[in-house]
């Protein structure tokens, strides 16, 4: 078990530019969430998962924003016309199937910090 | 709304002494409630969590967490304090969607 990767940890971009983060989930994982962390926040929710089918979206996540998990294993956050305000720290989390040792918690990445510049 | 509060935004406490952080919650129904703690440029680590059965919940690192409904809160706890205690903590509540929803979060600092 390697745990959920993420990958960029670190992305420093200019105004306008598309970013894309990738998240690998533990892999008997059929959950996976992405959240957003901006400086002194707590993590707000953006969109899970289950399998391959998005199941809910929040209001945070502008058109700008879109996440797919095509084979219900890894997924993708894109960026499009990256804002400053977009800076953040992307993290991403999964869990197992309910009733699959499931009780709630989330086990997260490290995350993938973005600046936009 | 279902939510969590964290009402202190950073404890102070000096190595060896007990810390708590605090943390109230509002939900309907019974609430699932977990403790996180984060580092600097790190993910979230799990703790402990709060589901059902008795109210002194024990976690990571020596750290529990006491739950009481009356009073609606889920207050983190530890009888001596570590320097490498020292970190962001948050308070979280499970919702509608296996989500969890985060407090703004509580700063320990432990000092020698």
């Amino acid at each position: 078990d390697t745990g959920v990767s993420q990958d960029p940890r670190h992305k420093i971009t200019k105004r306008g530019q598309n970013v894309t983060f990738r998240c690998d989930p533990i892999s008997e994982h059929n959950r996976l969430y992405w959240y957003r962390q901006t400086l002194g926040q707590g993590p707000e929710f953006l969109t899970y998962f289950q399998n391959e089918a998005q199941l809910e979206k929040s209001r945070l996540l502008s058109d700008r924003f879109s996440a797919e998990r095509p084979k219900g294993s890894f997924s993708t956050l894109e960026i499009q016309r990256t804002e400053q305000g977009d800076s953040a720290m992307y993290l991403c989390a999964s869990s197992p199937p309910w009733g699959q040792g499931n009780t709630g918690e989330l086990f997260f990445g490290e995350g993938s910090r973005l600046t936009v510049l | 709304a279902q939510s969590v509060a964290q009402p202190e935004d950073q404890v102070n406490v000096a190595e060896g002494n007990p810390l708590t952080v605090k943390c109230t919650y509002s939900v309907s129904g019974n609430p699932y409630l977990f403790w996180y703690v984060q580092y600097p440029n790190r993910g979230l680590q799990f703790l402990l969590k709060y589901i059902t059965g008795d109210n002194l919940v024990k976690g990571s690192y020596g750290f529990e967490a006491e739950f009481n409904k009356s009073q609606t809160s889920f207050h983190l706890k530890k009888p001596s304090a570590l320097v490498s205690d020292s970190a962001l903590y948050f308070c979280a509540v499970r919702v509608y969607g296996n989500k969890l929803v985060f407090g703004a979060g509580t700063i320990l600092r432990v000092k020698s």
